[in-house]
C-alpha cells in the first residue's frame, strides 16, 4: 500500500521568499506525481505534474522528483498572500491516486 | 469546455438515514471518474473509481457504494448513514488509460447528526 507523507505540516513565509515543500512516498514504481492546491474545503487545482526524475516548472511552481530517494518536492517562487492554502502531494499507481495529508502554507504580506 | 457539477453542495442528515450524492461531467466522452472523501482536517482518501459505464472499483468502502448509470454520471450512496460519514466529498475525472491529471468538482459537504 502506497504511503505518502508530507512535510512540514505547516509553513509560514514572507511574501516574496521562496517556499519549499516536501513529499516522500513508499513505492517507487508509481506512474506520476502531482502537486495540488486546496483553498478551505473547496475543490483542488493542479499546480504541476512530473513523470520522470529531474525538474518540472509551471510558472512560479517547480517540482523536483528523485525516485531513488522516494522524494518529490515543490518550490514556490515569489509567493503571494493569495498562495496561502493547503498543498497536497499526489502519487499515482494505475487508477489509484494517493494523497498526502498536506502542508498548510501561510504567506505573510 | 468541460464542466463538473456536484450535488448537493451541502447536506445535513440524521444517523441511519439514506444518502445520495451526485456528480455530472459535461464536455468529455468516457472519462475516468473518482470519488474522494475528506474528514475535517483529514487526508483526502480515494473511495471509488470507474473506468466505464456500469463498472465501479472500490478502493476504500467505508459502508458506501457507488454507481455509474451513465457515461457522464457518478453516484455515491448508502442506505444508512453513520456519524463517521461526515466530511467533504469530492468527485473528479481524468482521461487516458494511465491516470492523468485529476479535475475536481467543488465538493459536497455532509454533516451527519
Amino acid at each position: 500500500q502506497q504511503k505518502v507523507q508530507q512535510s512540514p505540516e505547516s509553513l509560514t513565509v514572507s511574501e516574496g521568499a521562496m517556499a519549499s515543500l516536501n513529499c516522500t512516498f513508499s513505492d517507487g514504481t508509481s506512474n506520476n506525481f502531482r502537486w495540488y492546491r486546496q483553498h478551505s474545503a473547496k475543490g483542488l487545482e493542479v499546480l504541476v505534474s512530473i513523470f520522470s526524475d529531474g525538474e518540472k516548472e509551471e510558472g512560479r511552481f517547480t517540482a523536483h522528483l528523485n525516485r531513488a530517494n522516494l522524494h518529490v518536492s515543490l518550490h514556490i517562487r515569489e509567493p503571494q498572500p493569495s498562495d496561502s492554502a493547503v498543498y497536497l502531494c499526489a502519487v499515482t499507481n494505475a487508477y489509484k491516486v494517493i494523497f498526502g495529508k498536506g502542508t498548510h502554507l501561510h504567506v505573510l504580506p | 469546455a468541460q464542466t463538473i457539477h456536484q450535488w448537493p453542495v451541502a447536506e445535513i442528515k440524521a444517523v441511519g438515514s439514506p444518502l445520495s450524492l451526485g456528480c455530472t461531467i459535461k464536455g468529455k466522452s468516457s472519462p475516468n471518474l473518482y470519488w474522494y472523501w475528506q474528514a475535517t482536517g483529514g487526508t483526502l482518501q480515494q473511495l471509488f473509481y470507474s473506468i466505464t459505464v456500469g463498472q465501479v472499483e472500490s478502493v476504500v468502502q467505508l459502508n458506501l457504494s457507488a454507481s455509474r448509470p451513465k457515461d457522464d454520471q457518478f453516484i455515491l450512496s448508502t442506505e444508512k448513514l453513520l456519524l463517521s460519514h461526515s466530511g467533504f466529498y469530492l468527485c473528479a475525472w481524468s482521461l487516458g488509460t494511465n491516470t492523468g491529471q485529476l479535475y475536481f468538482g467543488e465538493g459536497s459537504k455532509l454533516t451527519v447528526l
